[in-house]
């Protein structure tokens, strides 16, 4: 079974240059994250989708963030224009979840952004 | 205070040694917990479940004490290949289902 699979892997930009990274999610899984983490900390919820609807968009900076899950399948996360803090790895990750009991989260390898 | 605290290390322990992590989490609706493994440039990925009173997979056994809000990791018999960030999250079901990530504590196990 195929994972999660991410890209690009890397990328680097110069600030107020817009990227974009994006998620193929577990065949099957209704619920698509994206995290941002920063070197020496854990993973921090961007974004949540149930199938594709934005169910938790609370963290997201929405003055250049953006993200979308067409189809509720296939998601891509936009940040436009880029700043040096934006430098991290972005982490998708899939669950298959029924209500109220937490499934595994399967991470993809990661899009790692250096802005200069 | 974050919601999910760890002690980020690094524990730096001899191989065969017992080594034992603490996790402590804020929000008392938390219902589910988990450790996950990292390894150096690579996604984090599910070494642990931990639902009730406790879970134990080999060398590692995890417990969980809700009375104090924490749980615990303690892996026996260190291996070199034990060496990886172990990530402590806590899930809550209510609201948003959210998972919440500890900051990680690095183990190095040395030869």
């Amino acid at each position: 079974e195929a994972g999660v699979v991410q890209s690009p892997r890397y990328k680097i930009i110069e600030k107020k240059q817009p990227v974009a990274f994006w998620c193929n999610p577990i065949s099957g899984h209704n619920t698509l994250y994206w995290y941002l983490q920063n070197l020496g900390q854990g993973p921090e919820l961007l974004i949540r989708y149930e199938n594709e609807e934005a169910v938790d968009d609370s963290q997201l900076p929405k003055d250049r963030f953006s993200a979308e899950r067409l189809k509720g399948v296939d998601s891509t996360l936009k940040i436009q224009p880029a700043e040096l803090g934006d430098s991290a790895v972005y982490l998708c990750a899939s669950s298959s979840r029924d209500r109220g009991y937490a499934g595994e989260l399967f991470f993809g390898e990661g899009s790692r952004l250096t802005v200069l | 205070r974050k919601e999910v605290e760890q002690d980020p290390g690094p524990f730096n322990v001899p191989e065969g040694a017992t080594v034992a992590f603490n996790c402590t989490y804020s929000n008392s609706a938390s219902q589910s917990f988990f450790w996950y493994r990292q390894d150096c440039r690579k996604e984090p990925k599910l070494l642990m479940s931990v639902y009730s009173s406790g879970n134990e997979d080999g060398r590692f056994t995890a417990q969980l004490n809700r009375a104090s809000q924490y749980i615990s990791l303690l892996i026996r018999d260190s291996k070199l290949s034990d060496s990886a960030t172990y990530l402590c999250v806590a899930y809550s079901p209510s609201g948003t289902y959210k998972y919440i990530f500890g900051t990680g504590t690095r183990l190095k196990v040395l030869a």
